[in-house]
């Protein structure tokens, strides 16, 4: 069964603390998208991969990073450094091509506690 | 810099009446166009896409959006809403001429709620 997983679904930090959002794809996708969500303001774009062992700073990439060593993972690691981390995180995949969708997961809730 | 705006932010309809949810973009290129659906504390789903071609696109679920290049719109349609219908509906733009480059991600609008009434 094709698809995007993230995980976990619902995760809590205390202040502080550096976590790690997983995301991993098996529709051999090479590009790979991490957005944050927050109520009434959108998607916004925070860290892309358009191939393995590359990525790029979206539009608010600070306080955070990623890796990208394989094709099938991309995962987000919020450091203590993102002072207003409490949000809703989308992953996203794509075969590459501008006319392309791309692809969700199910999303990680973070609660900062 | 590319843009999309949905300019409203919630939508009540009756079920049974037509819906339409309305988004506007702004690229410096050709524009691929396209729209997802969120229902609560989940991913977003794909529903249509504008690349080129006939104005008028079909999606999943009865959906389906026209492109108006004169007013730079890809309003969302279904002539028949259902109440299953209600979630948050976001249009997205993607410009052409930038991909590959740090302009030619996907944008997207802020997101309109369509609520549906029995």
């Amino acid at each position: 069964d094709g698809g995007i997983t993230q995980s976990p679904k619902y995760l809590f930090r205390k202040e502080g603390q550096n976590v790690t959002l997983s995301c991993e794809q098996n529709l051999n996708h090479d590009a790979m998208y991490w957005y944050r969500q927050d109520p009434g303001q959108g998607l916004r774009l925070i860290y892309y991969s358009q191939i393995v062992n590359d990525f790029q700073k979206g539009d608010i990439a600070e306080g955070y990073s990623v890796s990208r060593e394989k094709k099938e993972s991309f995962p987000l690691t919020v450091t203590s450094a993102q002072k207003n981390p409490t949000a809703f995180y989308l992953c996203a995949s794509s075969i590459q091509g501008s006319n392309t969708e791309a692809f969700f997961g199910q999303g990680t809730r973070l609660t900062v506690v | 810099a590319q843009s999309v705006a949905q300019p409203e932010d919630q939508v009540n309809v009756a079920e049974g009446n037509p819906l339409t949810v309305k988004c506007t973009y702004s690229v410096s290129g050709n524009p691929y166009l396209f729209w997802y659906v969120q229902y609560p504390n989940r991913g977003l789903q794909f529903l249509l896409k504008y690349i080129t071609g006939d104005n008028l696109v079909k999606g999943s679920y009865g959906f389906e959006a026209e492109f108006n290049k004169s007013q730079t719109s890809f309003h969302l349609k279904k002539p028949s809403a259902l109440v299953s219908d209600s979630a948050l509906y976001f249009c997205a733009v993607r410009d052409k001429a930038n991909y590959g480059g740090s302009q030619g991600n996907l944008i997207f609008g802020k997101g309109t709620k369509l609520s549906v009434k029995p």
